[in-house]
């Protein structure tokens, strides 16, 4: 069975300019999360799918970041402009509907902002 | 809302050695807790996990037990392995939402 795969593994703007991260999850399960994981300190989620629906982006900077997943499967998230404050990893997760116990976390994508 | 405060590392620990890394949570009712760990250049899997009180976990040889007394849910091995050095986090989950740990670093050397 495929893992969660996400792309790009690294990626390095300057700030103000703009990045967006791709994930797709493994095949069948509705749930979607992104978390960012600031150096030092352990992952927080950013928003929350359930198929193509927001269950939960209350820690979702929405004055510069955003996030969609359209038709329920691979989902985006942009940050538009980027600070330096950003620079973290950027995981994505999934899991079977409701299953918030069994999360499966890609290999993240590296941001750097300089 | 819900916190959880883990052992600060990094920790360096021989091979056979004991290892145990603290955590405790700060939550309103009672939630299911977990161990993920992270080796390098990996993404997080889920290493142990307890959902209710005088609940143990175990793979791997790991160990934790959820108590509700000290709201603590420490990780513990008897004889650890140079290949169980990883970033170890624990977490707390709350109706749907995960609150990880700072996460703490064990180097296991030979």
């Amino acid at each position: 069975e495929a893992g969660v795969a996400q792309s790009p593994r690294y990626k390095i703007i300057e700030k103000r300019q703009s990045v967006a991260f791709w994930c797709n999850p493994i095949s069948g399960h509705a749930t979607l999360y992104w978390y960012q994981q600031i150096l030092g300190q352990g992952p927080k989620l950013l928003i929350q799918f359930q198929n193509n629906g927001v269950v939960d982006d209350s820690q979702l900077p929405k004055d510069r970041f955003s996030a969609e997943r359209l038709k329920g499967v691979d989902s985006t998230l942009k940050i538009q402009p980027a600070k330096l404050e950003d620079s973290a990893v950027y995981l994505c997760a999934s899991s079977l509907a409701r299953k918030w116990d069994e999360q499966y976390f890609g290999p993240g994508t590296r941001l750097t902002v300089t | 809302g819900d916190s959880v405060t883990q052992m600060e590392g990094p920790v360096t620990l021989s091979e056979e050695a004991f290892l145990t890394i603290n955590c405790t949570y700060t939550a309103t009712g009672y939630p299911s807790l977990f161990w993920y760990v992270q080796y390098p250049g990996e993404g997080l899997q889920l290493l142990l996990k307890a959902t209710k009180a005088d609940d143990k976990g175990s793979n791997k040889g790991f160990e934790a037990t959820y108590r509700k007394e000290t709201t603590s849910f420490h990780l513990e091995k008897g004889s650890v392995q140079v290949s169980d050095s990883a970033v170890y986090f624990c977490a707390a989950l709350n109706d749907y939402k995960l609150s990880f740990g700072a996460g703490t670093t064990v180097t296991v050397r030979a």
